[in-house]
């Protein structure tokens, strides 16, 4: 799992609470990303990181923030959680950059009631 | 609208055959591909990755390329019931190497 972790792995919670999922990692990779996974959907981009404090969207962003002011950790949050934020979260790093893979962590299940 | 397009399966082949798994994708910008596999319940695996025309062997599984189709497909030789699983197929896009989209996968499934 190239040394990422996610936790919680496994979250309920109610429509309109807060909830922050955490990804980190001890390799010290410069970019991280978090992905959000749905039957029919496949794995969709949420939000990335290129280095500490910079971030950027993907293509399901909306509703979600995330935070990286370490360079092992990248937080995800979602501000007011809705029964569409439903979901299988996985984090992941880029590896080699001669490669430009992509390597995961093992994911966190959060429902929101 | 970037796309990258799988058929969904399930894909059933028998074991020692060969599984072929098919994608395509819309961005002619595209430089590198990949094929991860993922169990029920767990994250995706990185099995291969390609990005020149053409064949790449490793061990059982060969990846092969087709630019100028906008083709990307995975064999798996001497399929096993261990196999059996859903396959990803992901690019880059936009000319960036920094960013993958993926498609919705294949679920395989080796008969014993």
């Amino acid at each position: 799992d190239a040394g990422i972790t996610q936790s919680p792995r496994h979250k309920v919670t109610e429509t309109g609470t807060p909830v922050t999922l955490r990804c980190h990692q001890t390799e010290n990779h410069r970019y991280m990303y978090w992905y959000r996974q749905d039957p029919g959907h496949g794995l969709r981009l949420i939000h990335y990181s290129y280095g500490v404090k910079d971030t950027d969207k993907g293509e399901v962003s909306d509703g979600y923030s995330v935070s990286r002011s370490k360079t092992e950790d990248f937080l995800l949050t979602l501000e007011s959680a809705t029964s569409s934020q439903t979901s299988v979260y996985f984090c992941a790093i880029r590896g080699d950059y001669s490669t430009d893979t992509q390597y995961f962590g093992p994911g966190t299940r959060l429902t929101v009631l | 609208q970037k796309e990258v397009e799988q058929n969904s399966g399930p894909l059933s082949v028998p074991e020692g055959a060969i599984a072929s798994l098919n994608c395509t994708y819309s961005d002619r910008g595209s430089q590198s591909f990949f094929w991860y596999r993922q169990y029920s319940g767990k994250s995706p695996e990185l099995i291969m990755f390609i990005y020149s025309n053409g064949d790449k062997e490793d061990g059982r599984f060969t990846a092969q390329l087709n630019k100028a189709s906008q083709y990307v497909s995975l064999l798996i030789r001497d399929s096993q019931p261990s196999d059996s699983a859903t396959y990803l197929c992901a690019v880059t896009y936009g000319g960036a190497t920094n960013k993958l989209i993926f498609g919705t996968g294949t679920l395989l499934a080796v008969q014993p």
